[in-house]
């Protein structure tokens, strides 16, 4: 069965302050993951696209790892703004067709950012 | 170029009564997919239209049903509601590009919250 496991459920850190998030797929045959950012009240936003030969993307201060062997992705917030207060939530695509019923969504990790 | 809405927004209704949601795609979006969201399970599949035909299914009972307009336009619908049923419902809309299908990013709505009495 295809399953998204992130980790932690949810963190709290310090304005300023790096942070990863980790996501671990059973997802087969594989071909793309995404990461979406849930602002509170609003539909999720993506934040990267990743896959299977590519290892890292950044997009500003998010920076997201994937390594296809161990089926583990990780995203990095670097120097925490309030803004970034929000669930993260990791999406595998399997490798079929196209429809939307080959993502397989994990619960997210929601952070909350201290001032 | 607007983004994916969704009405109403917020939504208070009683056991038994039933409910439809409406979503507006993305401007040239021909798919529209419905998603449930709840804090213990995150999001899950209801349905996926594509040209006013339901491609996909998630596993849901038959309660819940949706159908797609010529302009791309979608409605669900959940008839018979049941407390469990409250959740955040998200509309998406994507480009369905044959070139690269397994590429196509969903756009998400901002939701209507459902609440059951």
């Amino acid at each position: 069965k295809n399953q998204v496991e992130q980790s932690p459920q949810s963190l709290i850190i310090l304005e300023g302050k790096n942070c990863t998030l980790q996501c671990n797929y059973t997802v087969s045959p594989f071909s793309n993951l995404r990461w979406y950012k849930q602002d509170t009240g609003r539909g999720p936003v993506s934040l990267t696209i990743m896959t299977f030969s590519e290892n890292t993307k950044s997009n500003g201060r998010y920076t997201a790892t994937l390594d296809a062997d161990t089926k583990q992705s990780s995203l990095h917030i670097t120097a925490s703004q309030l803004s970034d207060s929000a669930s993260y939530i990791c999406v595998v695509r399997v490798l079929a067709g196209g429809g939307a019923d080959g993502l397989t969504f994990g619960k997210g990790t929601h952070l909350i950012i201290q001032p | 170029k607007a983004g994916v809405t969704q009405t109403p927004r917020y939504l208070i209704k009683t056991r038994g009564q039933q409910v439809t949601l409406s979503c507006s795609p993305i401007s040239g979006h021909r798919s529209v997919s419905w998603y449930q969201q709840t804090p213990g399970q995150g999001l899950q599949f209801l349905f996926e239209y594509f040209s006013e035909t339901q491609r996909n299914k998630g596993n849901f009972p038959g309660r819940f049903s949706g159908r797609q307009f010529s302009n791309s336009r979608s409605e669900m619908n959940v008839s018979t509601l049941e407390l469990g049923d409250s959740a955040l419902y998200l509309c998406a809309s994507s480009v369905v590009s044959g070139r690269a299908p397994n590429y196509n990013e969903q756009f998400f709505g901002p939701g209507t919250r459902l609440t059951v009495l």
